[in-house]
């Protein structure tokens, strides 16, 4: 059974700090990360991709990748209360197919 | 920036009737896929589809589901004989290569 697991939250951090977010999965064919955010009754937006291990970094927005520990981040800098969102970590094995994890709720206190 | 649209946002439909849920991906993108969410639950795969078959499927993806592509641009996804536990937020999406686009989802109630 292929699992992505998430701490649903809530996480709350002032505005302006660092969020943490973190993911671990359990099926060591996967091969592609995502993160994705959610707000409410909305659909999933791609924030980030990430393939290899190491770091990524777009903007504000670090994802860290750690195959052997089948383990996946994401760093949010500078949070701003427009970030508060479900954030959503999937993994796809290659077959096509996410698997998502039941998400962590971020809550950016002004 | 392209996007997935999907039709219609919101559909009631009463247990035992069938519906089809619509999409258009993103038009250079070859992969198509549908998902569910639940409300307060994961968001879980579908289907795949890709080159005008289904190229995965999960165990969710039953005889009461069928997808099609009609035409060039229309995606499409058939519950037949809707029952109460589908009601769900129903994501269509498509990829490229590089991540996967949702569009923006058809709240399928059942009553």
């Amino acid at each position: 059974q292929k699992e992505v697991e998430q701490n649903s939250g809530p996480l709350s951090v002032p505005e302006g700090a660092i969020a943490s977010l973190n993911c671990t999965y359990s099926d060591r064919g996967s091969q592609s990360f995502f993160w994705y955010r959610q707000y409410s009754g909305k659909s999933p937006e791609l924030i980030m991709s990430i393939y290899s291990n190491g770091d990524k970094e777009d903007g504000r927005f670090t994802a860290q990748l750690n195959k052997a520990s089948q383990y996946v981040s994401l760093l949010i800098r500078d949070s701003q209360p427009s970030d508060s969102a479900t954030y959503l970590c999937a993994a796809d094995t290659g077959r096509r197919a996410l698997t998502f994890g039941s998400g962590t709720r971020l809550q950016v206190q002004p | 920036e392209p996007e997935v649209t999907q039709t219609p946002s919101h559909q009631v439909t009463q247990m035992g009737q069938e519906v089809i849920l619509r999409c258009v991906p993103i038009s250079n993108h070859l992969y198509f896929y549908w998902y569910r969410q639940i409300l307060g639950q994961k968001v879980e795969f579908l289907v795949s589809f890709y080159n005008n078959e289904i190229s995965e499927k999960s165990e969710i993806f039953d005889d009461q589901f069928s997808v099609e592509r009609p035409d060039g641009s229309n995606f499409t996804l058939k519950i037949r004989s809707t029952k109460l536990e589908d009601s769900a937020m129903y994501f269509c999406a498509s990829s490229g290569g590089n991540g996967y686009t949702f569009g923006s989802g058809t709240r399928l109630t059942v009553v």
